[in-house]
């Protein structure tokens, strides 16, 4: 079965710094992946996904991502990071008929 | 727009009772999954559905059951809880492409 690692538990960055959360997956073929994000007590949001063309995906909130094949990753990427962002991220990638996530990546943005 | 509507919102079971958890799309997706969210564990999923009459296990399936008998409805029943269920249930459905739509989620404490 298809799985995903998300290496970093808990990041913290200054309000207007750049962000980079990381991905790995495992998937034998061509994975369709996501990103959600989980504001405390809600549900899940998709922010962005990748099916196929492009590597670099746009998604809600300025967020981007790049898939790279070669690394087995799809990190999640956003230029200037807002108060509003602090979350936790998760990221997913679908197999055949079921979709599994990362432990997730929770974020906190200093003022 | 209801989207997935999931309840109850909050449930507290003494270990042994059982429950009902309701789940319920308006989007007429056929594919509906139950997942329980952990500390550090990310969303498992622990079952699914790819259409009315259709259910499948994921990762975590012992102790839970579900049955499909419309397009619109994925109840998760709990035969008789332990305290290893505690957790947020969330319930998610989708198109063909895959992108999950997600409730808002159940608390359940198992005492």
């Amino acid at each position: 079965a298809q799985s995903v690692t998300q290496p970093d538990i808990h990041i913290t960055v200054s309000e207007g710094a750049s962000l980079e959360l990381r991905c790995n997956y495992s998937y034998g073929a061509t994975p369709y992946l996501f990103w959600y994000v989980q504001s405390p007590g809600q549900g899940l949001q998709l922010l962005l996904k990748y099916f196929s063309g492009d590597t670099l995906v746009q998604g809600i909130k300025g967020f981007e991502a790049e898939f790279k094949r070669s690394q087995s990753s799809f990190n999640l990427r956003k230029p200037s990071v807002h108060w509003s962002d602090a979350a936790e991220y998760f990221c997913a990638v679908r197999g055949n008929n079921d979709m599994r996530f990362g432990a997730g990546t929770r974020l906190t943005v200093k003022p | 727009n209801a989207g997935v509507t999931q309840t109850p919102k909050f449930q507290v079971l003494k270990t042994g009772q059982s429950m009902t958890l309701q789940c319920a799309q308006d989007m007429n997706h056929e594919y509906m999954s139950w997942y329980r969210q952990d500390p550090g564990m990310g969303l498992r999923l622990i079952h699914y559905s790819v259409g009315a009459g259709i259910t499948d296990q994921g990762e975590v399936p012992n102790g839970y059951n579900v049955s499909r008998s419309t397009t619109e409805d994925f109840p998760l029943r709990l035969l008789s809880a332990a305290p290893s269920q505690t957790s947020v249930y969330f319930c998610a459905s989708s198109t063909g492409e895959g992108s999950l739509h997600f409730g808002n989620g159940t608390r359940l404490t198992v005492t």
